[in-house]
């Protein structure tokens, strides 16, 4: 069935170093990718999202990139701080949203 | 988020009991969701409704069940047939005006069994 992984599980920075975040999909026909923070026991949050006609979308310190053919798509944070640690999920739509298992990201000071 | 509400936030169970969260919007969004999520785990898909009157199963409906009388309300059962039923539930809403098919969650239901 559908499937998205998502590496890694854990990510540990220091602030002002960059983070990437990777992230594979099974169904060639998704079209939409979104990506969410969750903080600890709160709802997940959008931060950025994509669309397949677009290989690239920036949004300040955050952007996503999209390789179609390979079939991943990835989130970079430039410029970390510490509000940014957090837990990451990407999604990819293929008529109903499927999750990866999360990114741990810990910016330390 | 703010159109979207969950209660109780805090549900405690006995084993053998049913109960039900609640789920409601007033974002004017057509589809709802319900998901699962445990400690370190990502989100798992319970069941979904794109139009009222009508659901499907997601990827763990087994234990669970819904209805979709109004577009604004998506409530989840957890009948005793659901074994590990602890977990944090959360609801979210899509809207295809514009053609996105961003999710937006409520705040959650934390669920324990005692």
């Amino acid at each position: 069935g559908e499937n998205v992984e998502q590496h890694p599980s854990t990510l540990s920075v220091q602030e002002g170093d960059s983070a990437v975040i990777k992230c594979t999909y099974s169904d060639s026909a998704s079209n939409y990718f979104p990506w969410y923070k969750q903080e600890l026991g709160k709802r997940p949050q959008l931060i950025i999202d994509i669309r397949s006609n677009v290989g690239e979308k920036k949004d300040q310190r955050i952007a996503v990139t999209l390789n179609k053919t390979a079939k991943h798509f990835s989130l970079h944070i430039t410029e970390t701080q510490p509000e940014d640690s957090a837990v990451y999920f990407c999604a990819a739509d293929t008529g109903k949203l499927i999750f990866g298992q999360g990114t741990t990201l810990q910016v330390k000071p | 988020d703010g159109g979207i509400t969950q209660s109780p936030k805090y549900l405690f169970r006995k084993e053998g009991q049913n109960v039900t969260l609640s789920c409601e919007q007033n974002l004017n969004h057509d589809a709802m969701y319900w998901y699962r999520q445990d400690p370190g785990q990502g989100l798992r898909l319970i069941y979904y409704s794109q139009i009222v009157n009508d659901f499907q199963k997601g990827d763990i409906a087994e234990g669970y069940s819904v209805s979709r009388e109004k577009k604004e309300s998506f409530p989840l059962t957890v009948t005793s047939a659901q074994k590990n039923p602890t977990a944090f539930y959360l609801c979210a809403t899509t809207s295809a005006i514009l053609g996105t098919d961003t999710q937006y969650f409520g705040p959650g239901t934390r669920l324990t069994v005692l």
